[in-house]
C-alpha cells in the first residue's frame, strides 16, 4: 500500500495566500488531484492532473508539482474558502486511488 | 445538468447486507467509469471501487474485495453497489461518482449528495 501525508490544518488570514502539501512516492509517477469539501457537502473536484483547474473553478485555486510533493495554491483567500481539502492519487496501475488525510483550512 | 441520486442507505446488522443505488441523469451514462467512495463520521475520504463504462472491468480497495460487488445497468442509467458481510467499519456515508473522463483512472468528476450506511446491532 502507499500513503499521501497532508497537514490537518492550515491557517490563513483573508487576502493572504494558502499553500496545502500533499506527499508521497506515488506522486511521482501519478498525477494528483484535489477536492474541496465543505461542511455537510459532496467534494468538488478543484485540480485535475496536478494542475488543471475544471469549468467553473476560481482562477484563486492553482496547483503545482515538484518530485515527490504536490502543493494546492489558493491565493487572496477568502471566507468561502473556509473547507476541509484532500489530495488524492493512485498506485502504480493508475487505478487504485488513495486519498491524503485531508487539510482543514481556516481563514482567521 | 449532471445528477446522481443515491438511495438504499439505512440502518443494518453486522454481518448484513445492504444494496446502494445511483440513479444517474444529464449525461451519457455508458460512456464514464462509475465509482463509490466513502466517508466514515467524522474522517477522510476513502475509494471504494470503479466500474467501466461497459461494466466490464471492476476494481475493488482491499478493504472491501470479496466482500462488495459494483454493477450497473446502462439502460437504467444506475449505478449498484452490493454489499455483504457488513461491520462497523463500513458505518459511513456512500457517495456514488462520476469520472472525470471516460478512463477508469480519471479524477472523480461529479459527486452524489451520498447515502448513510450505519452497521450497528
Amino acid at each position: 500500500s502507499y500513503e499521501l501525508t497532508q497537514p490537518p490544518w492550515v491557517s490563513v488570514s483573508p487576502g493572504q495566500t494558502a499553500r496545502i502539501t500533499c506527499s508521497g512516492d506515488a506522486l511521482s509517477k501519478q498525477f494528483a488531484y484535489w477536492y474541496q469539501q465543505k461542511p455537510g457537502q459532496a467534494p468538488v473536484l478543484v485540480i485535475n492532473k496536478d494542475t488543471e483547474r475544471p469549468s467553473g473553478i476560481t482562477e484563486r485555486i492553482s496547483g503545482s508539482s515538484s518530485g515527490t510533493t504536490v502543493t494546492l495554491i489558493i491565493s487572496g483567500v477568502q471566507a468561502e474558502d473556509e473547507a476541509d481539502y484532500y489530495c488524492q492519487s493512485a498506485d502504480s496501475s493508475g487505478i487504485y486511488r488513495v486519498f491524503g488525510g485531508g487539510t482543514k483550512l481556516t481563514v482567521l | 445538468e449532471v445528477q446522481l441520486v443515491e438511495s438504499g442507505g439505512g440502518l443494518v446488522r453486522p454481518g448484513g447486507s445492504l444494496r446502494l443505488s445511483c440513479l444517474a441523469s444529464g449525461f451519457t451514462f455508458r460512456t464514464y467509469a462509475m465509482s463509490w467512495v466513502r466517508q466514515a463520521p467524522g474522517k477522510g475520504l476513502e475509494w471504494v471501487s470503479v466500474i467501466s463504462g461497459s461494466g466490464g472491468s471492476t476494481y475493488y480497495a482491499d478493504p472491501v474485495k470479496g466482500r462488495f460487488t459494483i454493477s450497473r445497468d446502462n439502460s437504467k442509467n444506475t449505478l449498484y453497489l452490493q454489499m455483504n458481510s457488513l461491520s462497523a467499519e463500513d458505518t459511513a456515508v456512500y457517495y456514488c461518482v462520476k469520472s472525470f473522463g471516460d478512463y477508469v483512472g480519471d479524477a472523480f468528476g461529479i459527486w452524489g449528495q451520498g447515502t448513510m450506511v450505519t452497521v450497528s446491532s
